[in-house]
């Protein structure tokens, strides 16, 4: 089944270690998102791409980094400059001859101690 | 600048009763709109969508929306509500551009009594 997976599903980590993500679609879509979701706060962009090689900032980039080596992979780390990471990540993809809908993985739920 | 509201936080209704999410958006152009459902711990699952053409949208699950563009709204419907539907309903507004960032409301949180 096509669908988009994210690992691991739960992390922990402790204040100061960066830690990374994980992201693939098996869609063949070509853009991809990250979103971070916070009680009551809804879901922020973090990063999207539309295109290899290519990404762009979205609304909350700060103290976050992303790669975008294939069309299949996402990969956003989490830095020890984002001074709340403690969130649940999600990622999305999107085709781009749809008419705009985002398909999102699981989410993974990170726990900074 | 382009946002979402959700004015309801969280919504208690009666199993079988209807139910309507509000959902008002801010948005320079052309919307698209849409209607997310997250289980908890899960990922967001699509219930409708409205792009173009006519203004009742129908969806999965029973559900319903329509869109009222002189009062900037999307809500939400279902005429009766299941045990099953408790989790959090968010509403989404995109355009047509290419970039296909979405911008989320802030989430209403369903709880469903027996």
């Amino acid at each position: 089944d096509g669908g988009i997976t994210q690992s691991p599903k739960y992390l922990f980590r402790k204040e100061g270690q960066n830690v990374t993500l994980s992201c693939e679609q098996n869609l063949n879509h070509d853009a991809m998102y990250w979103y971070r979701q916070d009680p009551g706060q809804g879901l922020r962009l973090i990063y999207y791409s539309q295109i290899v090689n290519d990404f762009q900032k979205g609304d909350i980039a700060e103290g976050y980094s992303v790669s975008r080596e294939k069309k299949e992979s996402f990969p956003l780390t989490v830095t020890s400059a984002q001074k709340n990471p403690t969130a649940f990540y999600l990622c999305a993809s999107r085709g781009l001859t749809n008419t705009g809908e985002l398909f999102f993985g699981e989410g993974s739920r990170l726990t900074v101690l | 600048a382009q946002s979402v509201t959700q004015p309801d936080i969280h919504i208690t209704v009666s199993e079988g009763a209807s139910l309507e999410l509000r959902c008002n958006y801010s948005y320079g152009a052309t919307p698209y709109l849409f209607w997310y459902v997250q289980s908890p711990g899960q990922g967001l699952q699509l219930l409708l969508k409205y792009f173009s053409g006519d203004t009742l949208v129908q969806g999965i699950k029973g559900f319903e929306a329509e869109f009222k563009r002189s009062q900037s709204s999307f809500n939400l419907r279902k005429p009766s509500v299941h045990w099953s539907d408790a989790a959090e309903y968010f509403c989404a507004v995109g355009g047509s551009s290419n970039t296909g960032k979405l911008i989320f409301g802030q989430g209403t949180t369903l709880q469903v009594k027996p």
